[in-house]
């Protein structure tokens, strides 16, 4: 089976270092997204390539986050400087957009689980 | 805007029985889609079931339907012959059109089967 394959899985770090998590989508698909997940506020989209263009990160906080597609199989999401707030589970998934009806099912990584201490 | 509402936080269900897990939807768009995901505890999202606006037929894999009722914007997904194994959270979400763009999650619904 095609996955998404995300890392680091897990990582803990100190307030004020930088982080980046990376994403290698399915090949052949041609949208990725960014997803955060934390128990107050659910899954939360905050960022998403389509044919590597950025075309949305308006779910994304502009002053330290950033995200970046170098290349069609690299996605990065690089935090710099980390909070403790930034704690959560963040996920990449990516889906093939043929501009029809039909359903762009995602695939989801298995996500990195970040701590920020 | 789009909102997906999950009102059941949680659920306990005996082995075997169906289970209904609730997803009422708003959205001003006229074509859209509802989908199901499900996310155990080792926490990947996994892919269950997809409700185009413009089908008619209610969707349906394996155990998995989903009963969508357009009037009434609700999207409750169906588990029949619930297993141990389809203890996890199970969210709702929604997109414009095929989800080219992205997906709405609800809140979710952390679904328990007991023995």
């Amino acid at each position: 089976d095609a996955r998404v394959t995300q890392t680091p899985r897990h990582k803990v770090t100190e307030m004020g270092q930088e982080v980046t998590m990376r994403c290698q989508p399915i090949l052949g698909h041609n949208t990725v997204f960014w997803y955060r997940q934390t128990m107050m506020q659910g899954l939360e989209l905050l960022a998403y390539f389509r044919n590597r263009a950025p075309l949305d990160d308006s779910g994304m906080p502009k002053d330290r986050f950033s995200a970046e597609m170098p290349d069609a199989t690299l996605a990065t999401l690089k935090i710099q400087p980390s909070e403790p707030r930034d704690s959560a589970v963040y996920f990449c998934a990516s889906g093939l957009a043929t501009g029809g009806l039909g359903a762009n099912v995602l695939t989801f990584g298995a996500g990195s689980r970040l701590t920020v201490l | 805007a789009q909102k997906i509402t999950q009102t059941q936080p949680g659920m306990f269900v005996q082995e075997k029985e169906a289970v209904t897990l609730d997803c009422t939807y708003d959205t001003s768009d006229q074509s859209y889609g509802l989908f199901w995901y499900k996310q155990p505890s080792s926490g990947e999202m996994i892919f269950l079931i997809y409700q185009g606006s413009y089908d008619e037929q209610n969707a349906t894999e394996g155990r998995y339907s989903l009963n969508f009722q357009k009037a009434r914007k609700s999207a409750n997904l169906v588990i029949s012959a619930s297993q141990l194994g389809d203890s996890a959270m199970y969210f709702c979400a929604m997109s414009s059109g095929g989800g080219a763009d992205g997906l709405t999650f609800g809140k979710g619904t952390h679904l328990i089967i007991q023995p």
